[in-house]
């Protein structure tokens, strides 16, 4: 069974521009979450989406929104890029909305310049 | 707001030896406590669990620990293989809303052989 894939590994952008970050979930899972890693503070909360509808949100800015499609894949978009969201983005699937057992892709590594 | 907290950065042993990484919460009504692990460009894995109604649960040479009225959980690894060299990350979930697992800021181990 395949893992969950994140598209692309890596992106540069500058400030000010906006980025799109894609999510494939494993196989039968209905549930992708959304999670921003920086050093220092760890993994941080963005949002979950379950049947295309979120779910669940962090304590994150307007910037960062997202959508999740009916064949479970997600996006997650951020607009007007700030040097601070510089960091690696991941997502995490599980089959059931109220799992506890998550699995995460690689990552999305996001330099804003 | 960091309800989970890794105060240790980063930790070295000796092969061999045991390795204890600590964390410490915050927020009374976490029920659900994991260790995750992380190799680089690969997103974390699962570990090992503990309930909050037990004080240890083990799987092997890994070992969680409990005490929830010093709201403090740890994990042992025993004894520690320089495979296990990787970034560990504590999380817990919230009574009823398992959807929103806080994530601490992860500790960096390095077991030399």
């Amino acid at each position: 069974k395949a893992g969950v894939t994140q598209t692309p590994r890596y992106l540069i952008k500058t400030r000010g521009q906006q980025v799109t970050l894609s999510c494939s979930p494993i196989s039968g899972h209905r549930s992708v979450s959304w999670y921003q890693q920086t050093p220092g503070q760890g993994l941080q909360f963005l949002f979950e989406y379950f049947s295309e509808t979120q779910r669940n949100k962090g304590n994150f800015p307007g910037r960062f929104s997202g959508r999740q499609f009916s064949n479970s894949r997600s996006e997650m978009n951020v607009s007007t890029l700030e040097l601070g969201d510089s960091a690696l983005y991941l997502c995490a699937s599980k089959k059931v909305i109220g799992s506890l057992e998550q699995f995460f892709g690689p990552g999305t590594r996001l330099t804003v310049l | 707001d960091q309800q989970v907290k890794q105060n240790s950065p980063s930790l070295s042993v000796q092969e061999g030896r045991i390795s204890i990484l600590n964390c410490d919460y915050t927020n009374s009504m976490f029920d659900y406590f994991l260790w995750y692990k992380k190799y680089p460009a690969e997103g974390p894995t699962f570990l090992i669990s503990i309930s909050s109604i037990k004080d240890k649960n083990e799987d092997g040479r890994f070992t969680v620990f409990l005490n929830k009225s010093a709201k403090h959980l740890s994990l042992h690894i025993v004894p520690s293989q320089p495979g296990d060299s990787a970034v560990y990350f504590c999380a817990a979930s919230v009574r009823g809303n398992n959807n929103d697992m806080r994530f601490g800021a992860g500790t960096r181990l390095t077991v030399k052989p």
